[in-house]
């Protein structure tokens, strides 16, 4: 079965640094793998997803994320965060059966 | 932009009553998902439909919790009866086409209490 760990749970970064969240997936095979975003009150939003190709993907609002088989991870970056970066994170992987999230990473930016 | 509508958006309610929570996916979409997220676990699959029929309800307490999609543009998830244990936040997620490896569009959720 598949699965997916964010290590972080809260992050903090000031306004301007850059951004990288951490995704490791565990699937026998290729999969498609998924960044969503969801902010205080609403559901999640697809910031940008993976399914072959060129592994370094281009997102919404300036995300992107890179997927390392190698490694089994899909790691969402950001060269400069903007304060409405604020928001909770999801990594997300499917194979063969509906998305498997994982716990998500919190986001604060500070000024 | 087309959007999966939820209602109510929030519920308070007292343990024992009957609550129906429905969802309105997007138009032209044929799977429908239902989530529940909460601190401790976080978003768990309840149950996945495709073509209005049901394809897996396993993370459901079947006891007390039912699924359906009466048409293409309504599905409902009731809990009866309800327990301070269920208060979460329950999304419904829709998918463009065949594969559960669609992107999923969420709605802005049903916030639950039960007293």
């Amino acid at each position: 079965a598949q699965s997916v760990t964010q290590p972080d749970i809260h992050i903090t970064v000031s306004e301007g640094a850059s951004l990288e969240l951490r995704c490791n997936y565990s699937y026998g095979a290729t999969p498609y793998l998924f960044w969503y975003v969801q902010s205080p009150g609403q559901g999640l939003q697809l910031l940008l997803k993976y399914f072959s190709g060129d592994t370094l993907v281009q997102g919404i609002k300036g995300f992107e994320a890179e997927f390392k088989r190698s490694q089994s991870s899909f790691n969402l970056r950001k060269p400069s965060v903007h304060w409405s970066d604020a928001a909770e994170y999801f990594c997300a992987v499917s194979g063969n059966t509906p998305l498997v999230f994982g716990k998500g990473t919190r986001l604060s930016v500070i000024a | 932009d087309a959007r999966v509508t939820q209602t109510p958006r929030h519920k308070v309610t007292e343990m024992g009553q009957e609550v129906t929570m429905r969802c309105q996916p997007i138009l032209g979409h044929n799977t429908v998902f239902w989530y529940r997220q909460t601190m401790m676990q976080g978003l768990e699959l309840l149950a996945y439909f495709r073509n209005r029929a049901p394809l897996d309800d396993s993370g459901m307490p079947k006891d007390r919790f039912s699924a359906e999609m009466p048409d293409a543009t309504l599905a409902t998830l009731k809990i009866q009866p309800s327990e301070p244990r269920d208060s979460a936040v329950y999304f419904c997620a829709s998918g463009p086409r065949e594969g559960a490896n669609q992107p999923q569009h969420f709605g802005d959720g049903t916030r639950l209490s039960i007293l």
